[in-house]
C-alpha cells in the first residue's frame, strides 16, 4: 500500500520570503503521480501543481516549485515570494499510473503567511 | 475543468438521525467520489459513486452506513445514515473529467456536518 507522509503539521513565513513544504512516500510503483493540493479556509481543495513519476524535470507553475527526487521518495513544494493568500492547508498526495480513483493524501501541512 | 456545488454546504444534525449530501457537477464526469475529512485529518476515500450501479466502497465503509447514489453523469448523493458524533466531518464530493490515463481530479467545496 502507498503512505504518504507530512512531517510539518504546520508552518509559517513572512509574507515575500519562501517556505519549503515536505512529503515523503512509500511506494514499489514505478509510475506514479504526485501532487500538492491547497485548500484554503473556504475548504475548496485546488491543484496547486502535479508531478509525473517518468519526469525529471520538477515541475513549476509560476510562484511554486518542487523539488521531486525519486529514488529517496521525497517530493517537496517551494512556494517563492509567498502571499497572503497563500494561507491554507496543503496536501501531498500520490496516485498510481492507471489508477484514477486511488489518490492517497498526507495528513496535511497548515502553511500561515504573516503580513 | 469542472464547478461542483453540495448541498447543503453545513448542518447540524441530531444523533441517530440520517443526512442526504448532494453534489451537482457543472458538465459530465467520468468519475465521482465521496472523501471524508475528519477533523485535523487528511482526506480519506470513502467510495467511489458509480453511475447506475452499486457505488464502490472502500474498506471500513459500508453502503449501510453510507448510500450513495449516482443517477446520472453530473449528480450523486451521499446518505451519512443513523449517525453519531464520530461521523462529524467534511465530506466531499470529488469528481475526474475525462479517459485519459490521467485527469484531474476536482473537489467540491465540502459540506461540514456536526451530529450533536
Amino acid at each position: 500500500a502507498q503512505t504518504v507522509t507530512q512531517s510539518q503539521p504546520e508552518m509559517s513565513v513572512q509574507e515575500a520570503e519562501t517556505v519549503t513544504l515536505s512529503c515523503t512516500y512509500d511506494t514499489s510503483e514505478n509510475n506514479y503521480y504526485l501532487f500538492w493540493y491547497k485548500q484554503p479556509p473556504s475548504r475548496q481543495m485546488i491543484l496547486v501543481i502535479r508531478q509525473e513519476a517518468y519526469k525529471q524535470q520538477n515541475a513549476t507553475e509560476n510562484r511554486f516549485s518542487v523539488n521531486f527526487q525519486k529514488a529517496a521518495k521525497s517530493f517537496s513544494l517551494k512556494i517563492s515570494d509567498s502571499q497572503l493568500g497563500d494561507t491554507a492547508m496543503y496536501f501531498c498526495a500520490f496516485m498510481k499510473h492507471g489508477s484514477r480513483n486511488d489518490m492517497r493524501f498526507g495528513a496535511g501541512t497548515r502553511l500561515t503567511v504573516k503580513p | 475543468s469542472a464547478v461542483i456545488s453540495q448541498k447543503p454546504s453545513r448542518d447540524i444534525c441530531q444523533r441517530g438521525t440520517s443526512l442526504t449530501i448532494q453534489c451537482q457537477v457543472d458538465s459530465q464526469v467520468t468519475m465521482m467520489f465521496w472523501y471524508r475529512q475528519q477533523p485535523g485529518q487528511s482526506l480519506t476515500l470513502i467510495a467511489t459513486a458509480n453511475q447506475g450501479s452499486e457505488a464502490t466502497y472502500e474498506s471500513g465503509f459500508v453502503i449501510d452506513k453510507f448510500p450513495i447514489s449516482r443517477p446520472n453523469l453530473t449528480f450523486s448523493t451521499l446518505t451519512v445514515s443513523n449517525m453519531s458524533p464520530e461521523d462529524s466531518s467534511i465530506y466531499l464530493c470529488s469528481v475526474v473529467v475525462g479517459v485519459s490515463s490521467y485527469n484531474e481530479q476536482f473537489f467540491g467545496p465540502g459540506t461540514r456536518l456536526t451530529v450533536l
